[in-house]
């Protein structure tokens, strides 16, 4: 089945830990995002890349870091330097068309919580 | 700044009472309007693409249609099973990939 896989469902986290989310997709997408997403909010974009070795900022990412060392991989590791990290956190992918329409599929989501 | 506001926040229908949730917009030209269905602690599930206005698309009991400042999408004769968030987000038509821009969503509950 081609798709996109988070691990851990459910994670745990006490303040001043770094944790990372996992990310991986099957799809043979380019384009890989993440985004967090609270409650009664939208979905704000924390990082986005669009090829190997390479990645772009979101609107959120203070507190955040990523890598992309391979195409169907996108780790998230959220830092002791984020403030307030308890969410809900999604991954998605896209083919990344370029000047195309490009539509993002998204994983089933990692709930973190800092206790 | 590109901006999407969805509305009604919550939204509660009797099964088989039709209605529409509503998406405006506000971006510098363009791309693409998306709509998904999120069900609670899961993932958004993609829906529709809409590109150009005047633009219609249906599935099952969903239809979406698009204008140059909004976007509905239309819910006939719901059932249960429809309830859910529904999120609209926008794609500028600038040079390269950018990101969308999501609107806070719509919670749909539908009783039997």
């Amino acid at each position: 089945d081609g798709g996109i896989t988070q691990s851990p469902k459910y994670l745990f986290r006490k303040e001043g830990q770094n944790v990372t989310l996992s990310c991986e997709q099957n799809l043979n997408h380019d384009a890989m995002y993440w985004y967090r997403q609270d409650p009664g909010q939208g979905l704000r974009l924390i990082y986005y890349s669009q090829i190997v070795n390479d990645f772009q900022k979101g609107d959120i990412a203070e507190g955040y870091s990523v890598s992309r060392e391979k195409k169907e991989s996108f780790p998230l590791t959220v830092t002791s330097a984020q403030k307030n990290p308890t969410a809900f956190y999604l991954c998605a992918s896209s083919i990344d068309a370029g000047a195309s329409t490009d539509t993002q599929y998204f994983g089933p989501g990692t709930r973190l919580t800092v206790l | 700044e590109d901006q999407v506001t969805q509305s009604p926040e919550a939204l509660r229908l009797q099964e088989g009472e039709s209605s529409s949730l509503n998406c405006s917009y506000t971006v510098s030209g363009l791309r693409g309007l998306f709509w998904y269905r999120q069900d609670p602690g899961k993932g958004p599930e993609f829906l529709f693409t809409l590109y150009s206005a005047g633009e219609e698309k249906e599935k099952e009991r969903l239809k979406a249609t698009l204008t140059k400042k909004e976007s509905f999408l239309h819910i006939t004769a719901p059932k249960p099973e429809d309830s859910a968030t529904y999120l609209c987000a926008v794609q500028a038509s600038v040079p390269g990939n950018t990101p969308l821009v999501f609107g806070k969503g719509t919670r749909l509950s539908v009783i039997a």
